[in-house]
């Protein structure tokens, strides 16, 4: 098994352009989260789902949109980007809720600039 | 004030020499985890403990659900340990995490 995968690994972007951030799993896990890492931080929750179908806000949803079509992937879109979203993006999925382990992808990191 | 927090927040140890990184958290449900996260950015879950001890290898993970306290513990530190060590709670859907202790084993 792959686990979680995220591409790309690094990206540039000017101010105000878009990208898509993909992370595919193949444990069939129901639960996936996107978080972000700015450093000297604590993981924050930006996006999570529970399913197919159904994505919600975490703590720092601005920015940001996600869908989820399949129960494989789970990409995160950022719309006009600003300098404030550079930062590492990781991807991870987890059986279920609450105290199961998370598996990460490998991250993404984003300049914005 | 944060809901996850570590300390101490860098700790440089000697080869050999036994590690304590603690962990208090006030938000949550009755478990904690512990991962680490490599020099090169890779994450990766050490312990995921809701009582008493756990031991994996040189690694020792201790939580107090009451005190609502955790502890990770290396013993015989190697320069290999050298990381980031994040403990995180987890809530009914998400998680929340301390910003994490960096570990420096020198030989």
């Amino acid at each position: 098994n792959a686990g979680v995968t995220q591409t790309p690994k690094f990206r540039i972007l000017k101010i105000g352009q878009s990208m898509t951030l993909q992370c595919t799993q193949d444990m069939n896990h129901n639960y996936m989260y996107w978080y972000r890492q700015d450093p000297g931080m604590g993981l924050k929750l930006i996006y999570y789902s529970v399913g197919a179908g159904i994505t919600d806000k975490g703590e720092v949803p601005n920015g940001y949109n996600v869908s989820r079509s399949t129960t494989e992937d789970f990409p995160l879109r950022l719309e006009l980007a600003a300098p404030s979203q550079t930062s590492v993006y990781f991807c991870a999925s987890s059986y279920s809720r609450g105290p199961y382990e998370q598996y990460f992808g490998p991250g993404t990191r984003l300049t914005v600039t | 004030k944060n809901e996850v927090e570590q300390s101490p927040q860098n700790l440089t140890a000697q080869e050999g020499e036994f590690i304590t990184i603690n962990c208090s958290y006030s938000v949550g449900i009755s478990a904690l985890h512990w991962l680490q996260q490599h020099p090169g950015g890779g994450i990766v879950s050490l312990f995921m403990l809701s009582s008493g001890k756990k031991k994996h290898g040189r690694l020792i993970a201790t939580i107090n659900i009451q005190e609502k306290h955790s502890s990770l513990h290396i013993t015989a530190s190697h320069p290999r340990d050298s990381a980031v060590y994040i403990c995180a709670s987890p809530g009914d859907n998400d998680m929340r995490f301390g910003a994490g202790t960096r570990l420096t084993v020198k030989p």
